[in-house]
């Protein structure tokens, strides 16, 4: 399965602020995901983010607050803007196959915690 | 009704049992299904994965999905302390099946008691 890296792997940030997360795969994959794991909860899917098009957004999350980059086939970005302690979560980027399977493998993740 | 829907648990069994968890969901039309485990800390990896009715088995796990009754389940055969973690069901309700776009219960957190 894909190796995948991602940064930073925690950060604590203020209120009102951004952070983007950065997650690199060590194969090209078509598509990459965005999830979020937030206290003491299960994975939420956050969106979808296609090589080459806009980002496709889960219920209840809009590309103003996750922007999501994905300028090529290993690499792709979530930004998560303008802060509340409510963002305070995991996000994991994740990805299908990389090796031909198909299997949904993820990154350590990035604890975020905003004050 | 929520999605997938797993007993949050905790789940206690005693080393060298059968650890059976158990995950219902919603969407008749789901194709293929996933148990993942985390560790504390630690991000999701995948124990397995089923598509078809019946029974599929991977060393000292089985998977067993009943698509009728929207029942999957997974259990741990001679369960060993290094096991206990949360156990995470996923379902793919897309058609075609695959591993994108999954939707995951809450987790079941075992415990296996040495």
């Amino acid at each position: 399965s894909a190796v995948i890296s991602q940064k930073p792997s925690r950060d604590i940030c203020q209120r009102g602020t951004s952070l983007t997360i950065q997650c690199q795969v060590d194969s090209q994959v078509t598509m990459m995901f965005w999830y979020r794991q937030q206290p003491g909860q299960s994975l939420t899917l956050i969106a979808t983010a296609n090589q080459g098009s806009e980002a496709t957004y889960e219920s209840g999350f809009v590309i103003d607050k996750f922007p999501i980059s994905r300028p090529n086939l290993t690499f792709s970005t979530l930004t998560v803007s303008n802060m509340s302690p409510e963002d305070s979560s995991i996000y994991l980027c994740s990805v299908v196959g990389g090796s031909g399977a198909n299997v949904l493998t993820f990154g350590a993740g990035s604890r975020l915690t905003v004050l | 009704q929520k999605e997938v829907e797993q007993n949050s648990g905790p789940l206690s069994v005693p080393e060298g049992a059968i650890a059976s968890l158990n995950c219902t969901y919603s969407d008749r039309g789901s194709q293929s299904f996933f148990w993942y485990r985390q560790y504390s800390g630690k991000s999701p990896e995948l124990i397995m994965f089923i598509y078809s009715n019946g029974d599929k088995e991977d060393g000292r796990f089985t998977a067993q999905l009943n698509k009728a009754s929207q029942y999957v389940s997974l259990l741990i055969r001679d369960s060993q302390p290094s096991d206990s973690a949360t156990y995470l069901c996923a379902v793919n309700k897309r058609s075609g099946g695959g591993a994108d776009g999954l939707t995951f219960g809450k987790g079941t957190h075992l415990i296996i008691q040495p």
